[in-house]
């Protein structure tokens, strides 16, 4: 799988959009990019996925660059509960297993 | 949608003895289930891959002997940590894919402690 970069932490204002940027730049034409976050002492969360159209549900958009080799996370109004550490993951399509890399640590200020 | 129900949430255990942890799959069938550890502050490490039938997969460092792990049903597959030794204390966290494109849905992880 291709290897992700992430900043390690990252501030926002509460109310404010979280612009979260990842890296990967050795994506190829059939691995998804995977967003997932992390809350203190619990199970990462799901958030959104794509391969190479830019994407949004209830939680987030994901912008994925033409050339695929770079992705935002969009959380439009960030709130306090907002606050974790957030991952990047990219994944062969038909592979099984996510690998993790370090993410970044969003924190949310009020 | 999916959920994964991970069991106990805590345990303290003696060193020597071993500890059992659940990853219940509620409202779906998991042919596959992942386990992870995690360091504080640190990232989610893949221990191994758990296939429902079959032998796990082991992550190249990880004792399979150490940390056995069996998925007898498409519901549920079980972590036993045997001989456990304070190193081995971590968090510990299952996953479950459902379905070939959609996500992952984690358990809620299990803190060990061994003393």
């Amino acid at each position: 799988d291709a290897k992700t970069t992430q900043p390690p932490s990252m501030d926002c204002a509460e109310g404010r959009a979280a612009n979260l940027p990842c890296n990967h730049s050795t994506i190829s034409g059939n691995e998804y990019v995977y967003w997932y976050r992390q809350i203190h002492s619990q199970g990462p969360q799901y958030i959104i996925h794509g391969l190479k159209n830019n994407e949004t549900n209830e939680m987030a958009s994901l912008i994925i660059t033409e050339d695929r080799k770079s992705s935002t996370l969009i959380l439009p109004h960030a709130t306090l509960r907002d606050t974790a550490v957030y991952y990047c993951i990219v994944r062969i399509q038909g592979a099984q297993k996510l690998v993790f890399g370090q993410g970044t640590r969003l924190t949310i200020n009020p | 949608g999916a959920v994964v129900s991970q069991h106990p949430s805590w345990v303290i255990c003696k060193s020597g003895t071993s500890v059992k942890i659940e990853c219940r799959s509620l409202d779906f069938q998991a042919t596959t289930m992942f386990w992870y550890r995690q360091f504080p502050k640190q990232s989610l490490m893949l221990m191994a891959t758990s296939n429902e039938g079959s032998k796990a997969t082991y992550e190249q460092g990880v004792e399979k002997d150490k940390f056995l792990i069996n998925h007898a049903s498409l519901t549920l597959s079980t972590l036993t940590v045997t001989s456990a030794h304070p190193e081995d204390s971590s968090f510990y966290i299952c996953s479950a894919r459902f379905g070939m494109n959609y996500g992952y849905t984690f358990g809620s992880g299990t803190r060990l402690t061994v003393v």
